[in-house]
């Protein structure tokens, strides 16, 4: 159960686009079409922007997209807002009734 | 409204116990998978137990497997951590958090969170 592995920081300036990677194993990113992305500002709760590698809950901007190819997994970020400044983390199924979370990623928005 | 509220975290020494509880609310409890996710002080998110609908399958991470039980009473809306052998490294805030499901199907992923319950190790 170790950590999927994430950049500790990514920028853009606003309108421009920033893409996280997340990168696992075939255990865990490559083994399930389960990644989820989670963002979450100072002293707030995670929120759910992507579920199942590229959907979209109900609410979240399209601006926000996912993909996965083989062990690795990423976010984008289209169109970069200053409100989207935070932290980001990657999560995936990895069997066996178990989770695991990515290293996390800090955007910034210049 | 969909919430759920964790209460339970405190200072305790190592060694000790301590129960965390989650009370949930605005959604029908028993149809959801929850778990329990923390998050050291600074540091990132740290998945630590689940449990289904009907406590049937359960999972931990192997840093608290052992450690740590989850459970849940449905008939109460609640889900319980029970932390025994706590060490310094459990320090952080625990949060409680729904599994998002579409028609009866798991999509592996953490829809509704709390704002958690901070749990604190120490001599």
């Amino acid at each position: 159960q170790s950590a999927l592995t994430q950049p500790p920081s990514a920028s853009g300036s606003p309108g421009q686009s920033v893409t996280i990677s997340c990168t696992g194993t075939s255990s865990d990113v490559g083994g399930y079409n389960y990644v989820s992305w989670y963002q979450q500002h100072p002293g707030k709760a995670p929120k759910l922007m992507i579920y199942e590698v590229s959907k979209r809950p109900s609410g979240v901007p399209d601006r926000f997209s996912g993909s996965k190819s083989g062990n690795t997994a990423s976010l984008t970020v289209s169109g970069l807002q200053a409100e989207d400044e935070a932290d980001y983390y990657c999560s995936s199924y990895a069997g066996s009734n178990s989770y695991v979370f990515g290293t996390g990623t800090k955007v910034t928005v210049l | 409204e969909v919430q759920l509220v964790e209460s339970g975290g405190g200072l305790v020494q190592p060694g000790r116990s301590l129960r965390l509880s989650c009370a949930a609310s605005g959604f029908t409890f028993d149809d959801y998978a929850m778990h329990w996710v923390r998050q050291a002080p600074g540091k990132g998110l740290e998945w630590v137990s689940g449990i289904s609908w009907n406590s049937g399958s359960i999972g931990y991470a192997d840093s608290v497997k052992g450690r740590f039980t989850i459970s849940r009473d449905n008939a109460k809306n609640s889900l319980y951590l029970q932390m025994n052998s706590l060490r310094a490294e459990d320090t952080a805030l625990y949060y409680c958090a729904k599994e998002l499901t579409f028609g009866g199907v798991i999509v592996e992923a953490f829809d509704i969170w709390g704002q958690g319950t901070m749990v604190t190790v120490s001599s």
